[in-house]
């Protein structure tokens, strides 16, 4: 139990399209969920927290209105990079919290997207 | 503001080998440390939490309030254990739920 799901895994896109990031709870459902970037060989840098039926708090440095976080049901938030440049090239992953956990921390990881902007 | 820090990016050691991979946190308030281990291929999953007090896979941490720290031992190494390990902060208040991560260590287990 506990499956996030992301798709795609992979993507290339090229400069200045936009690309959407979907996170899927598959068998629980998801009040939270979050998104984070992960640099090469580097940690995970939190982006946003998103909360089904409301807006998304971004972290500090992260501009809003370039990735776009919608939370429409709670087992599905997406990400959508707009505008996208080589440098938003990068691994995205999400982590969705289930509904009525244990923790507060209790979140379950996604494979993570491999986002390429040429 | 809250970090977490993993000093070693690469460890290795031989099969049988104690190992300790070191983290250290700053946080003024009380803490929730966590360590996440990412293997080969696969998605990050919490391998222990300091609330729990357990060992899994043969893997412990305490943690020092007084040196900020939570270090995860292990007596004996496995190849198995070989995979990137990152210790986390939770913070609480108006940052319920949200982790901060360190930089992750890299740990490669040899025969």
């Amino acid at each position: 139990g506990a499956v996030v799901s992301q798709h795609p895994s992979r993507v290339i896109c090229k400069s200045g399209t936009s690309v959407k990031i979907e996170c899927r709870s598959l068998d629980f459902q998801a009040t939270t969920m979050f998104w984070y970037r992960q640099f090469p060989k580097k940690s995970l840098m939190l982006m946003a927290t998103s909360n089904e039926g409301s807006k998304a708090t971004y972290e500090q440095g992260v501009e809003k209105d370039k990735f776009l976080i919608n939370h429409a049901s709670l087992t599905l938030s997406t990400l959508t990079v707009t505008s996208a440049h080589p440098e938003d090239s990068s691994f995205y992953i999400c982590s969705a919290r289930p509904r009525g956990g244990g923790s507060s921390y209790e979140q379950y990881f996604g494979p993570g997207t491999r986002l390429t902007v040429t | 503001a809250q970090r977490v820090t993993q000093p070693e990016k690469l460890l290795s050691v031989f099969k049988g080998a104690p190992v300790e991979l070191k983290c250290n946190y700053s946080y003024s308030g009380s803490p929730e440390l966590f360590w996440y281990v990412q293997y080969s291929r696969q998605r990050l999953q919490l391998l222990l939490r300091h609330i729990s007090r357990e060992s899994i896979k043969g893997f412990t941490a305490d943690l020092n309030k007084g040196e900020t720290s939570f270090h995860l031992k292990k007596p004996f190494a496995q190849e198995e254990d070989s995979a990137m390990y990152y210790c986390a902060l939770g913070t609480g208040g108006t940052s319920y739920g949200k982790l901060t991560f360190g930089q992750g260590t890299i740990l490669t287990v040899h025969p």
